[in-house]
């Protein structure tokens, strides 16, 4: 089954911007991600899937602000122009089409100096 | 507007049951595959189970299966986990999720959530 790698944590200055990445493992390499946003607390936020061609899909409402984009087995997601309510833990996820299973990395924590 | 709200959850000593109830509003239920995710104290997000729109398929986590039962009444607009012979490893929040199949990419996606109902496994 597919493996996520995420980077645990990520800071930047309030209203510079942050890439988040989220690497694929070997021989799932195409498959589509999404990304999600959690505040704790919260009910998580569906922000966008990528697919490996770099298109992405946001969620209802996801101000511009958020994009997607991807490189090889690498899936990102930029936040440009941070914002304090931007501080979460930002999870990627992918579905495996043949077991039908989903799996989360492990999150990275976002926070705004 | 989609509303997703869970309830159920609570203190079940180890190798007790739980039933879970998700409450879905704001869009047409039976029309969606339905998921459960849950996230243990200090842990990421795990998804558990889903149930296609018509109840005719549903998928397990391993560790799950054959003590989980994920299941849907589409006239009540409610999805459902059972959970039984629970283990301290079971305590988390658990979320349903509206998951959306987009053919285009060919992907089952978590695209609402609710705010999730903690069920704690403890002697």
């Amino acid at each position: 089954q597919p493996v996520l790698t995420q980077s645990s944590s990520a800071s930047a200055s309030l209203g510079s911007s942050v890439k988040l990445t989220c690497t694929l493992s070997s021989g799932h390499r195409t498959h589509v991600i999404a990304w999600h946003q959690h505040q704790p607390g919260k009910a998580p936020r569906y922000l966008m899937k990528v697919e490996q061609s770099g298109t992405y899909n946001k969620g209802s409402g996801l101000p511009d602000r958020f994009s997607g984009s991807s490189s090889g087995a690498d899936r990102y997601l930029t936040i440009s122009n941070l914002q304090s309510e931007d501080e979460a833990d930002y999870y990627c996820v992918t579905w495996d089409t043949n077991t039908h299973i989903h799996v989360f990395g492990s999150g990275t924590q976002v926070t705004v100096l | 507007e989609v509303h997703l709200v869970e309830s159920g959850g609570g203190l079940v000593q180890p190798g007790g049951s739980l039933r879970l109830s998700c409450a879905a509003s704001g869009f047409t239920f039976s029309n969606y595959w339905m998921s459960w995710v849950r996230q243990a104290p200090g842990k990421g997000l795990e998804w558990v189970a889903n149930i296609k729109g018509d109840g005719s398929e549903e998928y397990y986590l391993d560790s799950v299966k054959g003590r989980f039962t994920v299941s849907r009444d589409n006239a009540k607009n409610s999805l459902f986990l059972q959970m039984n012979s629970l283990r301290a490893e079971d305590t988390a929040v658990y979320f349903c999720a509206r998951t959306e199949y987009d053919i285009w990419s060919a992907y089952l996606c978590f695209d609402y959530w609710g705010q999730g109902t903690l069920a704690t496994v403890s002697s």
